[in-house]
């Protein structure tokens, strides 16, 4: 167990609706990823929070969304969904902002969004 | 832009068996590398990891050299088990403006029979 938390850990849903993601990080951790992975895509990087500020961005959607809140936890919002959209949805967090790059990423057990 | 290659899949070995699953990197500068495993409905776990050329990555009886005249950092295990069936994955991490965020590799399905 990493000791991040994701919910729910499977979602479906149809065509043009909104879904949120949420993900608690581990006790302590300011950085929150949100990745994506999808058989035709792989694992990619979305987006980055570092103690409630956006820090980096990947190859996120327009459609898609994410904040991170004072308690640390955060949401990936995704709208307008298509059938491309389906994936699995990791959230990471780590202690810091990785600098140095020796801060180690815990990764969530993932959310599993199906379109249809 | 930075990117991760990964040998192709899947890759079936007997308990055992020697493992190598190649992984090179093309990216501006020096990067730090890791092995992650992602086991049947589970998140990613780290599984090892090196910040500098020459560096050796070991854990579990895996291990991986970062090779910078090479840019590779091949996994490697001397004998696997059944319990080593996973997806790996190879991934590169700079710190500075990037802010961390992993590139990875497009994952290598690794099954091992008794």
């Amino acid at each position: 167990d990493s000791g991040v938390t994701q919910t729910p850990k499977h979602l479906i849903t149809a065509t043009g609706q909104r879904v949120t993601l949420r993900c608690s990080p581990r006790s302590g951790d300011l950085s929150v990823y949100w990745y994506q992975q999808s058989l035709d895509q792989g694992l990619q990087f979305l987006i980055q929070y570092y103690n409630g500020e956006e820090r980096a961005k990947g190859n996120i959607l327009e459609r898609f969304s994410a904040q991170q809140f004072p308690d640390l936890h955060s949401e990936l919002n995704l709208s307008s969904l298509e059938l491309g959209d389906s994936a699995l949805y990791f959230c990471a967090s780590s202690e810091g902002i990785q600098a140095d790059s020796s801060y180690e990423q815990y990764f969530g057990p993932g959310t599993r969004l199906t379109v249809t | 832009g930075d990117s991760v290659t990964q040998m192709e899949g899947p890759v079936t070995l007997s308990e055992e068996a020697f493992l190598t699953i190649n992984c090179t990197y093309t990216a501006t500068g020096y990067p730090s590398l890791f092995w992650y495993v992602q086991y049947p409905g589970e998140g990613l776990q780290l599984l090892l990891k090196a910040t500098k050329a020459d560096d050796k990555g070991s854990n579990k009886g895996f291990e991986a050299t970062y090779r910078k005249e090479t840019t590779s950092f091949h996994l490697e295990k001397g004998s696997v088990q059944v319990s080593d069936s996973a997806v790996y994955f190879c991934a590169l991490r700079f710190g500075g403006t990037s802010y961390g965020k992993l590139t990875f590799g497009q994952g290598t399905i690794l099954t091992v029979h008794p």
